[in-house]
């Protein structure tokens, strides 16, 4: 089936330094969906690209698209300990009620 | 924004037993949910994909007769997991989502079951 690679596997950042997680796919995304799980939590969506390109942001978040619609990115810039949690990117194929294809997240830790 | 709540979200269950989780949609109707589970550090796992008032569609690996969905309406599916056994013990998590389309999951609270 459908393969979302989602790298770094885990990351440990100082607080106040910067933090890219990156997600890749074989095949052409009908869009692609960012979420965030904090330890004991469930996902929370944060965001959702679905044009090529695309560059959205929220606060410290910046959240990429590629031209081809088959890589995405999510940078925070200067890393708080409230950005402790595993992000996971999902992506959805074609355009419809389908399921999203999750990558295996990476997990943040920020040190004070 | 749209509001999915599942039950219980914790249970602890002896080997053999069965255990139902319910995943309501609060304010929304959803024709489609689905059930993830979620192995400890790990993402999460799609099982299936619920749909109303027909038969729910597995996913590769997932035994049918063994975790029972039952979509009767609008705003609920259940999973139930039939004479559990210890390594069945996951987070249990269903999803929906509002329209057909490109748009965001919602997701329940997750079920942590234990099976002992």
């Amino acid at each position: 089936g459908q393969q979302v690679m989602q790298i770094p596997q885990y990351q440990h950042v100082q607080e106040g330094e910067d933090f890219t997680t990156y997600c890749n796919s074989s095949t052409t995304l009908s869009n692609i969906q960012w979420y965030k799980q904090r330890p004991g939590g469930h996902p929370v969506f944060l965001i959702q690209l679905v044009k090529s390109g695309e560059v959205k942001k929220q606060k410290r978040l910046t959240f990429q698209f590629g031209e081809a619609k088959k890589n995405s990115s999510l940078h925070i810039t200067a890393t708080q300990t409230t950005d402790v949690g595993t992000y996971f990117c999902a992506a959805e194929l074609n355009s419809g009620n389908t399921p999203l294809v999750f990558g295996k997240g990476t997990r943040l830790s920020v040190i004070a | 924004g749209a509001v999915v709540s599942q039950h219980p979200s914790r249970v602890i269950c002896k080997s053999g037993t069965s255990v139902k989780i319910e995943c309501r949609s609060l304010d929304f109707q959803a024709t489609t949910m689905f059930w993830y589970r979620q192995f400890p550090k790990q993402s999460l796992m799609l099982m299936a994909t619920s749909n109303e008032g027909s038969k729910a569609t597995y996913e590769q690996g997932v035994e049918k007769d063994k975790f029972l969905i039952n979509h009767a309406s609008l705003t609920l599916s259940t999973l139930t997991v039939t004479s559990a056994h210890p390594e069945d013990s996951s987070f249990y998590i269903c999803s929906a989502r509002e329209v057909v389309g490109n748009t965001e999951a919602f997701f329940g609270q997750g079920t942590r079951l234990t099976v002992v």
